[in-house]
């Protein structure tokens, strides 16, 4: 049991390139988030999922484009990447089955670098 | 979902009890006080949550007092491992809102031997 992983762990682009951030997870979690965090800050929800083929905005959504074709994946694309993007990425998923604690279990990180 | 404040820092003796406070003094009647921690460049991790009764597991214990304006996570016995930020998050526990988490700036514990 992986739990959450992340592809690729670290990434440099140029300016203007696009890439695609992977997350996985074998937990059957329903939910899936993508999050941002930049040196020193707390947490910034990008998108979330809450079953496969949906999506929806979270508190910084804009430069950002995600989709959730298979519910153990969910895919984060920088379709045009700024210097304001270079941050450290985290995916996360949680159950919705009832009895469990609601939490979010989160992967190890996706740290980019856009010059 | 609630604001919450806490402290931006604070360091603990090793061996010792860590009692890290947080405010939420507009939390609403159904909304849960979560804890997670995030040591040093990995992703979050979750610790305990409660609604009004205080709250023990084989992490930390949770203490939120009658009025539900505060909380206390309390690590009994700190070890250098407990190094990390914490942070106390107030989220409304219905799934249809999805279980989104708003991080706050957190409190940066140092333990010390």
């Amino acid at each position: 049991n992986a739990g959450v992983t992340q592809t690729p762990k670290f990434r440099v682009l140029k300016t203007g390139q696009s890439m695609t951030l992977l997350c996985a997870q074998d937990m059957n979690h329903e939910y899936m988030y993508w999050y941002r965090q930049d040196p020193g800050m707390g947490l910034r929800l990008i998108h979330y999922s809450v079953g496969e083929g949906t999506t929806a905005k979270g508190e910084v959504p804009d430069g950002y484009n995600v989709s959730r074709l298979k519910k153990q994946n969910f895919l984060l694309g920088l379709e045009s990447a700024a210097p304001s993007q270079t941050s450290v990425y985290f995916c996360a998923s949680s159950s919705t089955r009832t009895g469990t604690k609601d939490e979010q279990y989160f992967g190890p990180g996706t740290r980019l670098t856009v010059t | 979902d609630a604001k919450t404040t806490q402290p931006p820092s604070m360091d603990c003796a090793e061996g010792r009890a860590a009692n890290l406070p947080c405010n939420h003094s507009t939390i609403s009647g159904n909304e849960y006080v979560y804890w997670y921690r995030q040591i040093h460049s990995q992703g979050p991790q979750y610790i305990i949550h409660g609604l009004k009764n205080n709250e023990t597991n084989e992490m930390a214990s949770l203490i939120i007092t009658e009025d539900r304006k505060s909380s206390t996570l309390i690590l009994p016995h700190a070890t250098l491992r407990d190094t990390a930020v914490y942070y106390c998050i107030v989220r409304v526990a219905h799934k249809a809102a999805g279980n989104k988490l708003t991080f706050g700036g957190g409190t940066r514990v140092l333990v010390k031997p």
